[in-house]
């Protein structure tokens, strides 16, 4: 298994609250992604990045900000939670060459109440 | 949206037989790749087809890829019981240098021993 890490696994907390989500690689791969996973959505990209301090918006990155200060580390963070933003968040990483498939973490079940 | 849609949403089969699943997207891309997903877990990248091939086999599974109606099909032959599990499309269109993916909804497979 490709070596990412996402912590923590599960979480449940309060409307307004602020809430960090992180991911660990021990791969050195370039590319970070951050996705939510909703019933009947599959999978949306939120932010991604593509290098250390390189972030860029994905489809549905409205409340939610991102930071890359170390190649193993991207961290997602929601600085306000709202009920809408309850759902499972997987981080993935990629590699540099082209046409190469993304590697998963086992996602954070994040529950705003 | 470039989403990818699948088709059936959900498919239950007996072990042994056959499972096909279908994907159809929305622009050009670089190439598709085939997702599984078990329960409770992060995804699991299976194959990956460039736009300029037509067929490709890993194993049990075949995947077919036509560019002219912008589909793709997922066989997998001989199914087991462990096969059950979701299985997504995503694309990549080549639309930033991280080589973004857009996900299809998903194809809920149930193998019956």
């Amino acid at each position: 298994d490709a070596g990412i890490t996402q912590s923590p696994r599960h979480k449940v907390t309060e409307t307004g609250t602020p809430v960090t989500l992180r991911c660990h690689q021990t791969e050195n791969h370039r590319y970070m992604y951050w996705y939510r996973q909703d019933p009947g959505h599959g999978l949306r990209l939120i932010h991604y990045s593509y290098g250390v301090k390189d972030t860029d918006k994905g489809e549905v990155s409205d409340g939610y900000s991102v930071s890359r200060s170390k190649t193993e580390d991207f961290l997602l963070t929601l600085e306000s939670a709202t009920s809408s933003q309850t759902s499972v968040y997987f981080c993935a990483i990629r590699g540099d060459r082209p046409n190469q498939p993304q590697h998963f973490g086992d996602g954070t079940r994040l529950s705003i109440l | 949206s470039q989403q990818g849609e699948e088709d059936p949403q959900a498919l239950s089969i007996q072990e042994g037989e056959n499972a096909t699943m279908n994907c159809s997207y929305k622009t050009s891309i670089n190439n598709l790749q085939w997702y599984r997903q078990n329960s409770g877990r992060g995804l699991v990248h299976l194959i990956l087809i460039r736009s300029n091939e037509r067929e490709k086999h890993s194993g049990r599974l075949r995947v077919t890829l036509d560019t002219s109606k912008k589909s793709s099909s997922l066989l997998i032959t001989a199914s087991r019981a462990a096969d059950t599990a979701s299985y997504f499309c995503a694309t990549d269109a080549g639309q930033t240098g991280a080589n973004n993916l857009f996900f299809g909804t998903g194809t809920r497979l149930t193998v019956i021993p």
